[in-house]
């Protein structure tokens, strides 16, 4: 069974913190790929990063970094030194080798005060 | 911008209506996939089609059906609307359709039934 779990209903942090969104995930297929897409409040859906299931190294884009890890089942997402900007709703999603859909997480609100 | 268009961007009308959502893909991308957005549904994939023809079915209603033309575009034509089919609706494409690609998503069809 595919499913995503994204535990954190809401974080508020202050400008500068550093965040981390978890997300949990289940799969019985050994091939698969991870993805986390951004939602700010305009409502469109931006693609951030994706990951493949046989590709553990932790990838860093500038304040973004992501922890992969198979043992926990884990994809977390850290925001280092985030900024009023971050403020959005981000999901977590799987996709599966043959299944031509993306599995969803309930997605966590970040919301980042100045 | 993802490169992915949708038309209306937002749409209100009355319950038992049909409307008709539009979606154009990346230039280049072949798969289309429609996703539907609610508050107590979250992401919900509903059908994708490739070069076509349809590839997978999710979550769609029968009321709810959906084709892809020869120029790719694609059309969600949603019937007989009910209260609770009140969502955002996402288009996303990608190049092939294999299921581990990055599905990049349009900004979203606002419906509104009153």
């Amino acid at each position: 069974a595919q499913k995503v779990t994204q535990a954190q209903t809401e974080i508020s942090v202050v400008e500068k913190e550093d965040v981390t969104l978890d997300c949990v995930y289940e799969t019985r297929d050994t091939t698969y790929y991870l993805f986390w897409y951004k939602q700010p409040p305009s409502g469109e859906l931006v693609f951030l990063i994706r990951r493949n299931s046989f590709d553990e190294q932790n990838e860093i884009s500038g304040r973004y970094s992501w922890n992969f890890q198979k043992s926990t089942s884990s994809f977390n997402f850290t925001i280092t030194a985030s900024q009023v900007v971050d403020s959005a709703v981000y999901f977590c999603a799987l996709s599966e080798r043959g299944f031509q859909k993306l599995v969803f997480g309930t997605g966590t609100r970040l919301l980042v005060s100045p | 911008d993802s490169g992915v268009t949708q038309t209306p961007k937002h749409l209100i009308t009355a319950t038992g209506q049909r409307v008709t959502l539009r979606c154009s893909p990346r230039s280049g991308d072949l798969s289309v996939y429609w996703y539907q957005q609610s508050l107590d549904q979250g992401l919900q994939f509903l059908i994708h089609y490739y070069n076509g023809e349809e590839r997978a079915k999710g979550n769609i209603l029968e009321r709810f059906s959906a084709q892809q033309f020869p120029d790719l575009h694609s059309e969600l034509n949603l019937s007989s609307l009910e209260l609770g089919d009140s969502a955002l609706y996402f288009c996303a494409s990608s190049v092939e359709g294999s299921g581990l690609e990055t599905q990049y998503f349009g900004p979203g069809t606002r419906l509104l039934v009153l």
